[in-house]
């Protein structure tokens, strides 16, 4: 059974840098063909996509955080990161890591989220 | 305003049937499958329904999903109030090569 886990960030300060890590189990990211996926939900609306990345290490991401994403892989730890530069206020979301697939887009697997929360 | 349009809430009682619609704007992201997403109350999202009608390995038999042009709904029917939750069409968007989520559906088992 496929796990992911989200580390936690918690509190970041406005400007700074948002840097979380997605645990995989039951899977191995460098074996398979899979769209390793973050995505995030600011508190009381609804998700937003922000990107994936293949185990080949060619990602992709939403336009509209596009200069301030990178999605990284690290093969040999089963794991991907996420780094979101210069947060805002706007950036405090749950954010989630999921599994997802190509072409239909599905996400079938989904972490438990993480609250990172933007204030000084 | 999202490209994926969903109305923000529904309500239906133990029993009903109940439909959630997802309009998509843009008629090239009509084209492609909807995929449907339940949010429990304070959990992750979880796969319900994809390439449109197809669902996955334990969702009940009382969720379906149907598509017809660039609309799609989903449907629950013999509602119970576990069904209360969140509900969240997506589709892949082309233009960004990635995920497009609509807004989102309030279900109320009243």
């Amino acid at each position: 059974q496929l796990h992911l886990q989200e580390s936690a960030s918690g509190l970041v300060k406005p400007s700074q840098t948002l840097s979380l890590t997605c645990a995989v189990s039951g899977d191995s990211i460098g074996s398979s063909p899979f769209a390793w996926s973050w995505i995030r939900q600011p508190p009381g609306k609804g998700l937003e996509w922000i990107g994936y990345i293949f185990q080949t290490g060619s990602s992709v991401y939403n336009p509209s955080l596009k200069s301030r994403v990178t999605i990284s892989v690290d093969r040999a730890k089963n794991q991907f990161s996420l780094n979101l530069t210069s947060v805002t206020a706007a950036d405090t979301a749950v954010y989630y890591c999921g599994r997802g697939w190509g072409g239909g887009g599905k996400i079938d697997y989904w972490g438990q989220g993480t609250l990172v929360t933007v204030s000084s | 305003q999202s490209v994926l349009t969903q109305p923000p809430s529904a309500s239906g009682t133990p029993g009903q049937r109940v439909t959630i619609s997802c309009s998509a704007s843009r008629a090239k992201i009509g084209t492609n499958t909807i995929n449907w997403y339940q949010q429990l109350p304070g959990t992750a999202p979880k796969l319900l329904i994809y390439s449109n009608n197809q669902r996955p390995s334990g969702v009940p038999d009382r969720f379906s999903g149907s598509k017809s042009g660039t609309s799609a709904s989903l449907a629950i029917s013999g509602l119970q109030s576990e069904d209360e939750a969140d509900y969240y069409c997506a589709a892949w968007d082309d233009s960004v090569v990635g995920v497009l989520f609509g807004g989102g559906t309030k279900l109320t088992v009243l």
